[in-house]
């Protein structure tokens, strides 16, 4: 996780936009990824961008990718309660099959 | 309904025990893996298959062992080499397949404490 970067704590408040922010450092990554985890469980796949594009959109979840700056961010829109977990990015390479993560950010959502 | 499972959830186990997390797949995926985690370090890549019968060493090999005699299973033990194996365990499987390979399912983890 040492070339995958983010901040560890973020809080906003309910109805909010939440920007989750990641960098990254090997320029060979393929895919790049971001997860959500509950407390005491495993990692659920929220979506994740082909490093040739620079935007993806999936209902309130938004994917920006700045190549160039090796900058990752996902933010949610309308931020809810139920939204309160930890976020990990992660880079694919080595054709796909290697996965590196971040530290993850711990998202609080303030009622 | 496909997924990946891991059990127990909890373990318990004394100092100087091997002891064996089980990861089952029935999503027909070729590669699977195991991460630790720690709180404030995120996932750390441990051991990881792409084809049975064939295992890499990740970042933290050491004090670990795994087997993959079928696609289906990757056991990972935690052996009493490991000198700090308390930590919450992730298995996680991926499809090499073209087109689809690129994405990873995790299963629910174990939490290993060793006293």
């Amino acid at each position: 996780g040492e070339d995958v970067e983010q901040s560890l704590f973020l809080s906003v408040r309910e109805g909010d936009s939440s920007v989750i922010n990641c960098t990254y450092t090997d320029s060979s990554s393929t895919y790049l990824y971001w997860y959500k985890q509950e407390p005491g469980a495993g990692l659920q796949l929220l979506t994740y961008i082909f490093s040739n594009m620079d935007m993806k959109q999936d209902q309130r979840l938004t994917v920006l990718l700045n190549k160039k700056d090796k900058h990752l961010s996902l933010r949610i829109a309308d931020t809810q309660t139920g939204d309160s977990a930890i976020y990990f990015c992660a880079e694919s390479r080595y054709g796909g099959n290697q996965f590196y993560f971040g530290t993850g950010t711990s998202l609080t959502v303030i009622p | 309904d496909g997924g990946i499972t891991q059990s127990p959830k909890y373990l318990f186990r004394k100092e100087g025990q091997n002891v064996t997390l089980s990861c089952e797949q029935n999503l027909n995926h070729d590669a699977m893996y195991w991460y630790r985690q720690d709180p404030g370090q995120g996932l750390r890549l441990i051991y990881y298959s792409q084809i049975v019968n064939d295992f890499q060493k990740g970042d933290i090999a050491e004090g670990y062992s795994v087997s993959r005699e079928k696609k289906e299973s990757f056991p990972l033990t935690v052996t009493s080499a490991q000198k700090n194996p308390t930590a919450f365990y992730l298995c996680a499987s991926a499809s090499r397949s073209r087109g689809k390979d690129y994405e990873q399912y995790f299963g629910p983890g174990t939490r290993l404490t060793v006293t």
